[in-house]
């Protein structure tokens, strides 16, 4: 089983629209959680952290984290065409980090 | 949050030659860590590197086709050694700043062997 695991899509919604990315882990001991985005011949770029369960947002994206059921999960609202790209799901056991596969976003004009 | 800068960005190299990268931050870190992302791939951790001491290696990688340096807190290089068609890869130098507060990553080398 991997440590982290996401769907790696590809994911379609139009412009304007709620786009809801997901990932679970499987460490339960897991303390911080982390989304990166990344374009394609880019770097990856940490857009989001969250250690406590809840929702944490910022701007247009919203984190939810469930440590119970060990899913974290990504909202973007009001969806741009700039917002397509590879999303990867991290999360810091304490002694190592942990990167999912990524998941395509493609938001339709 | 740490800005760094790597170099080279791309390059193409022929089979059995060498290749370093490097990689300097404008704070310093106490660790440095080595990835590599093949194409339509995530990352995988090649190796962290700690100033002072010698580089902790992944499994599957070892020091001789990736050694590494680390002569001081803000600076480090990985070398591709014997390079081979399979090494063509994007290669990331990251750090942590803090503990749980995420890794930042450098611009990457996109890394091409013919």
């Amino acid at each position: 089983q991997k440590e982290v695991e996401q769907n790696s899509g590809p994911l379609s919604v139009p412009e304007g629209a709620i786009a809801s990315l997901n990932c679970t882990y499987s460490d339960r001991v897991s303390q911080s959680f982390f989304w990166y985005r990344q374009y394609s011949g880019k770097s990856p770029e940490l857009i989001m952290s969250i250690y406590s369960n809840g929702d944490k947002e910022d701007g247009r994206f919203t984190a939810q984290l469930n440590k119970a059921s060990q899913y974290v999960s990504l909202l973007i609202r009001d969806s741009q065409p700039s917002d397509s790209a590879t999303y990867l799901c991290a999360v810091n056991t304490g002694n190592q980090f942990y990167f999912g596969t990524g998941t395509s976003l493609t938001v339709i004009p | 949050s740490a800005v760094i800068s790597q170099k080279p960005s791309r390059d193409i190299c022929q089979r059995g030659t060498s290749l370093t990268i490097q990689c300097q931050v404008d704070s310093q870190v106490t660790m440095m860590f080595w990835y590599r992302q093949q194409p339509g791939q995530s990352l995988t951790l090649i190796a962290t590197a700690n100033q002072g001491s010698e580089a902790t290696y992944e499994s599957g990688f070892v020091i001789d086709k990736f050694p590494i340096s680390r002569p001081n807190l803000t600076f480090s290089t990985l070398t591709v050694s014997n390079m081979s068609p399979e090494d063509s890869s994007i290669y990331l130098c990251s750090v942590e700043i803090r503990a749980y507060y995420g890794y930042t990553f450098g611009s990457g080398t996109r890394l091409t062997v013919v």
